[in-house]
């Protein structure tokens, strides 16, 4: 089964509003990334947060990491219609040199 | 920085030809890793490599996929005999150092456009 998995699946909101998502993990890590892809197109990292951090920020994004429950959110403030795209959450496992992706979460942001 | 090139964008093959799928990291890259997403799906991690060395194969299928990364030129993805189920976006991503923490800091991913291979 997957390492990362996103919650929820799919997010319809409106223009203004704030996106959160969710990832949760099942094994140690070093790291934790989230990516962003538009449709058809590769993906594009956002943010990074270490396994020693709990949270950061970067512009309108702010990602909290909880390794007691193995856990990480990604929150987008203030969205806008070109937020909309699939966003994965990726975990680097300790001792290893891989990226494990999650199954995505779909962001659709309304005009 | 033209960064990572994939080619082809789309490839399109019958059962049983094969496929090459080239990559070229970004300049100062050295390593190299493979991820396949099909439709509405996550990406699988299949390969990653340095230079002229394959670190880590463990997701790749045990027959008919190979990947190399030569000294000179681009990575190669390469599926012998494709069936239908090889149908999907296979994507090519570098960075300079492996991923995990280093004392310089942490090393993140640059992803192509990928290649999109349908297989009729």
């Amino acid at each position: 089964s997957q390492q990362g998995e996103e919650d929820p699946q799919a997010l319809s909101i409106q223009e203004g509003e704030n996106a959160t998502m969710n990832c949760s993990y099942k094994t140690s890590i070093n790291n934790l990334q989230w990516y962003r892809q538009n449709s058809g197109r590769g993906l594009v990292h956002l943010i990074l947060i270490r396994s020693n951090e709990r949270e950061k920020h970067s512009g309108r994004l702010r990602v909290t990491l909880d390794t007691s429950k193995k856990s990480s959110s990604l929150l987008i403030t203030a969205s806008r219609a070109a937020d909309t795209a699939s966003y994965f959450c990726a975990t680097c496992l300790m001792s290893s040199e891989k990226l494990v992706f999650g199954k995505g979460m779909k962001l659709t942001v309304n005009p | 920085n033209a960064g990572v090139m994939q080619n082809p964008r789309h490839l399109v093959r019958r059962r049983g030809q094969e496929a090459r799928l080239r990559c070229s990291p970004m300049k100062g890259h050295s390593h190299v890793y493979w991820y396949r997403q099909l439709p509405e799906e996550g990406l699988k991690f299949m390969v990653y490599l340095q230079k002229e060395n394959i670190i880590d194969e463990s997701g790749m299928p045990k027959e008919r996929f190979s990947a190399e990364f030569p000294k000179e030129g681009p990575s190669i993805l390469r599926i012998q005999q494709v069936v239908r189920g090889d149908s999907a976006a296979y994507f090519c991503a570098s960075s300079p150092a492996g991923v995990s923490i280093s004392p310089t800091g942490a090393n993140v991913l640059t992803f192509g456009a990928g290649s999109r291979l349908t297989v009729l």
